[in-house]
């Protein structure tokens, strides 16, 4: 069974701070990675993803995540937060080819003071 | 294309009510999901759907039915309401392997 790991459960920042979010997943084959942001009151939505190719991803807002084979990684990054990036972020992990059901994270919890 | 919705947007229940909560999606998406989000416990699945007429238990599926007739739609049900189903409900949306879309949630209130 798959399962995700995001280590930081609750993140405090000031503006323009640079934000790392760590995601570690376990299963063995080949998977699609993804992060997705929930804004105060609003629903999930998908920052970016990644199923192939390079493994350095460019979401929206400035984020990008970089995908580790070998350490079974997919950290969230932004070099220069805002106020605005105050939000809950999860990551997720489905198998390639034929999983019914994304495995989420327990979700990172970031607070970006002005 | 509106997406995903879901209806109602609120609702307060007593214990023991009943209520049927929509989700609608108009991206002919095949497979169909309802979570539920707690403080600290992140999503966690109830029922899903890989298709219409299908469905399947997920996590934590105990109290609620769900009914997908039409490949747009996906109803979940709680037959007798309970203090412990108070919550944030989310449906979600999406073609095999690629992201979830997902609706704008239900806060359901059981006192």
């Amino acid at each position: 069974a798959q399962s995700v790991s995001q280590h930081n459960h609750h993140v405090i920042l000031s503006e323009a701070a640079s934000l790392e979010l760590g995601c570690n997943y376990s299963y063995g084959g080949t998977v699609n990675l993804f992060w997705y942001v929930q804004y105060p009151g609003q629903h999930l939505q998908l920052l970016l993803k990644y199923f192939s190719g390079d493994p350095l991803v460019k979401g929206i807002k400035g984020f990008e995540a970089e995908f580790i084979k070998s350490k079974f990684s997919f950290n969230l990054r932004k070099p220069s937060v805002q106020w605005s990036d105050t939000a809950e972020y999860f990551c997720a992990v489905t198998a390639s080819g034929g999983s019914y059901i994304p495995t989420f994270g327990r979700g990172t919890s970031l607070i970006v003071h002005p | 294309n509106a997406g995903v919705t879901q209806t109602p947007k609120f609702r307060v229940l007593k214990t023991g009510q009943s209520m049927t909560l929509l989700c609608a999606q108009d991206m002919n998406h095949e497979y169909m999901y309802w979570y539920r989000q707690d403080p600290g416990m992140g999503l966690r699945l109830i029922h899903y759907s890989v298709g219409e007429g299908t469905t399947a238990k997920g996590e934590v599926p105990d109290g609620y039915n769900v009914s997908r007739l039409k490949k747009q739609n996906f109803l979940l049900g709680l037959e007798s309401a309970a203090p412990s189903q108070t919550s944030v409900y989310f449906c979600a949306s999406r073609e095999l392997g690629d992201e979830q879309f997902f609706g704008p949630g239900t806060r359901l209130t059981v006192l």
